[in-house]
């Protein structure tokens, strides 16, 4: 199975502070990858797919990046709303794997 | 209302069953693959299987391949995990998600737009 390593495994950061997240990946994907958001007791929520489309209603703060083996999903300007868990997840090979999480917390 | 909607989930013995369902309502659910995925407590996130809108392609992940099953009813807008000897490790949150997958040229990306609230499964004597 494709592993997927995510870092930091959390941050603290402040409202407005640029956040960035990384995520790299065992083997090639080329740039099959998503991002999601969780917050406590919640489901997922999605952002970012093939690496750095953003998902409808997503807000433009957040963005992705990356091919092959290393991926970044960046919040430009952290707002209070998002802090919360990211996982990044591989759609490249099965079984999918998805990354250990992020946590962002405030700081 | 667009929604998934799960339930099913409860305490179970170990070595015992259980079928979790998924009601999909407010969007043409034969058209899309569907997923489950499941969050052990205070754990991330694990991919556990998903379907094709036929049901003629299914997937698993390593530790439940041989003891869950993923099936599908169209007609019942639905989605089905049936466990079958279940292990305390299977104890999690259980979430089903849609994949509204997006096709660039020849690749096929997935996107799990859409998510239900989530059932548990505890797996203890």
């Amino acid at each position: 199975a494709i592993q997927m390593t995510q870092s930091p495994s959390s941050l603290s950061a402040s409202v407005g502070d640029r956040v960035t997240i990384t995520c790299r990946a065992s083997q090639d994907i080329r740039n099959e990858l998503g991002w999601y958001q969780q917050k406590p007791g919640k489901a997922p929520k999605l952002l970012i797919y093939a690496a750095s489309s953003l998902q409808s209603g997503v807000p433009s703060t957040f963005s992705g990046s990356g091919s092959g083996t290393d991926f970044t999903l960046t919040i430009s300007s952290l707002q209070p709303e998002d802090f919360a868990t990211y996982y990044c997840l591989q759609d490249s090979g099965y079984p999918r794997t998805f990354g250990q999480g992020t946590k962002v917390e405030m700081k | 209302e667009v929604q998934l909607v799960e339930s099913g989930g409860g305490l179970v013995q170990p070595g015992g069953s259980l079928r979790l369902s998924c009601a999909a309502s407010g969007f043409t659910f034969s058209r899309y693959w569907m997923t489950w995925v499941r969050q052990a407590p205070g754990k991330g996130l694990e991919w556990v299987a998903n379907i094709k809108q036929d049901e003629s392609v299914k997937n698993y992940v390593d530790s439940v391949k041989g003891r869950f099953t993923i099936s599908r009813d169209n007609a019942r807008n639905s989605l089905y995990l049936l466990m079958n000897t279940l292990r305390a490790e299977d104890t999690a949150v259980y979430y089903c998600a849609r994949d509204d997958t997006h096709r660039s040229g020849i690749t096929y990306y997935d996107a799990f737009d859409m998510w239900g609230q989530g059932t548990m499964v505890t797996v203890s004597s």
